[in-house]
């Protein structure tokens, strides 16, 4: 089955910098990609997504990249502030039709002032 | 804007006795979901639901596990005979078109079991 992985428990930045998140998953079929954000006592809350038929995709302040060769997903968050600190997830939808999300274990994202 | 709503925010419980979280999906909103967090660990999936019936579950929704849509709203989780181990985070999703839409999560239902 799909197995999904961050590349790092926590992250620490400065206020104004930007942030890159890693996440890999397992199944070269796999072709729904979303990041979610978790702040404390909440649920994930949805930030962006990407199908497999695109490599970059752009939101507000945030940027996913999807490198399908070697199985990469980035979050990039421009000028990061301090309303950013949460876990940060990646998930992905199972392929063959199934409507499931496998997540990864998450990054702690803290932003210093 | 629509969201999920979930109730209670925290449920604490005897171990053998039968819990039923209940969600409140997006109003036009066709598949369901539910997931567990427990502490410190992955989201995982539980079960998922559409057209009145389950579509997919995970090892973890064994026989304890069952899900309701009782009426046109609500969308409920019962475990049976609660167990230590079943302590966690749920949390109820939805979406329009299943595979491949964006599951838009609540707010989640702590779940003590002592």
């Amino acid at each position: 089955g799909e197995s999904v992985g961050l590349h790092l428990p926590t992250l620490s930045v400065q206020e104004g910098d930007n942030s890159i998140i890693n996440c890999a998953y397992s199944n070269s079929a796999s072709d729904y990609f979303i990041w979610y954000k978790q702040e404390s006592g909440k649920g994930p809350q949805f930030i962006i997504d990407i199908r497999s038929n695109m490599d970059k995709r752009q939101g507000q302040r945030v940027t996913v990249l999807l490198n399908k060769t070697v199985k990469h997903l980035s979050l990039q968050i421009a000028a990061t502030q301090p309303g950013d600190s949460a876990v940060y997830f990646c998930a992905v939808s199972a392929q063959g039709g199934s409507e499931k999300l496998v997540f990864g274990k998450g990054t702690k994202l803290t932003v210093n002032p | 804007e629509p969201e999920v709503t979930q109730t209670p925010s925290h449920q604490v419980t005897q171990m053998g006795q039968e819990v039923i979280l209940r969600c409140v999906p997006i109003s036009n909103h066709l598949y369901f979901y539910w997931y567990r967090q427990i502490l410190g660990q992955k989201v995982e999936f539980l079960v998922s639901f559409y057209n009145n019936e389950i579509s997919e579950k995970s090892e973890i929704f064994d026989d304890q596990f069952s899900v309701e849509r009782p009426d046109g709203s609500n969308f409920t989780l019962k475990i049976r005979s609660t167990k230590l181990e079943d302590s966690a985070m749920y949390f109820c999703a939805s979406d329009l078109r299943g595979d491949t839409d964006t599951q838009y999560f609540g707010p989640g239902t702590r779940l003590t079991v002592l």
